[in-house]
């Protein structure tokens, strides 16, 4: 069965710090990945996502992730956080059904709280 | 362009009461899929329904049921609600392929009392 891993429960940085959240994932055979984003007061909002092609996708508000296949790691990135990026991130795998669809389950991490100080 | 919507936002229930919450799918997808999120937790997957049929289950009993109707929208059952049944309960509907992306509802608060 697929799992995901998040690395860090409770991240605290100061605005234009950088920013890392590592997310890995236990499957052997082709995923799709994804980075969920839940802003306080609000519902789960997609944040970027891989299928296929190069591994570094960038996504709304400066977000990008690396997809590392040989570290089975989707780590999520910013260069210069904002205080509006206080929020709970998810990471979330579906694996690709035979025949080239996907799995309809996503499976998520835990989730990565973090709060960013003005 | 119409997103996913959920209803009832909050629930009360008592132990063995059963529940159903109301999905419709966004504007052109025509797949759901159900998942719980406890407190502190992520979401864990339930099922998902596909042209009216279950299309993958997660790990729960059967006393959680669903149905998806001609319009797409879905409904999930719970019955014989247990205490730890209270949770988030979030809607995400999807269109059907290889690059299936899933689109998340605000999600209907359930407290088991």
């Amino acid at each position: 069965a697929q799992s995901v891993s998040q690395h860090n429960h409770h991240v605290i940085l100061s605005e234009a710090a950088s920013l890392e959240l590592g997310c890995n994932y236990s499957y052997g055979g082709t995923v799709n990945l994804f980075w969920y984003v839940q802003y306080p007061g609000q519902h789960l909002q997609l944040l970027l996502k891989y299928f296929s092609g190069d591994p570094l996708v960038k996504g709304i508000k400066g977000f990008e992730a690396e997809f590392i296949k040989s570290k089975f790691s989707f780590n999520l990135r910013k260069p210069s956080v904002q205080w509006s990026d206080t929020a709970e991130y998810f990471c979330a795998v579906n694996a690709e059904r035979a025949g080239g669809t996907s799995y309809g389950k996503l499976t998520f991490g835990q989730g990565t709280i973090l709060t960013v100080h003005p | 362009e119409t997103g996913v919507t959920q209803s009832p936002t909050h629930l009360i229930k008592t132990r063995g009461q059963q529940v159903t919450l109301r999905c419709s799918s966004q504007s052109g997808h025509n797949t759901v899929s159900w998942y719980q999120q406890a407190l502190g937790q992520g979401p864990q997957f339930i099922f998902q329904y596909y042209r009216e049929e279950e299309n993958g289950r997660g790990n729960f009993p059967p006393r959680f049921s669903g149905l998806q109707f001609p319009n797409y929208s879905s409904e999930l059952n719970v019955n014989a609600l247990e205490l730890d049944d209270s949770a988030l309960y979030l809607c995400a509907s999807s269109y059907k392929g290889w690059e299936e992306t899933q689109y998340f509802g605000p999600g209907t608060r359930l407290l088991v009392l």
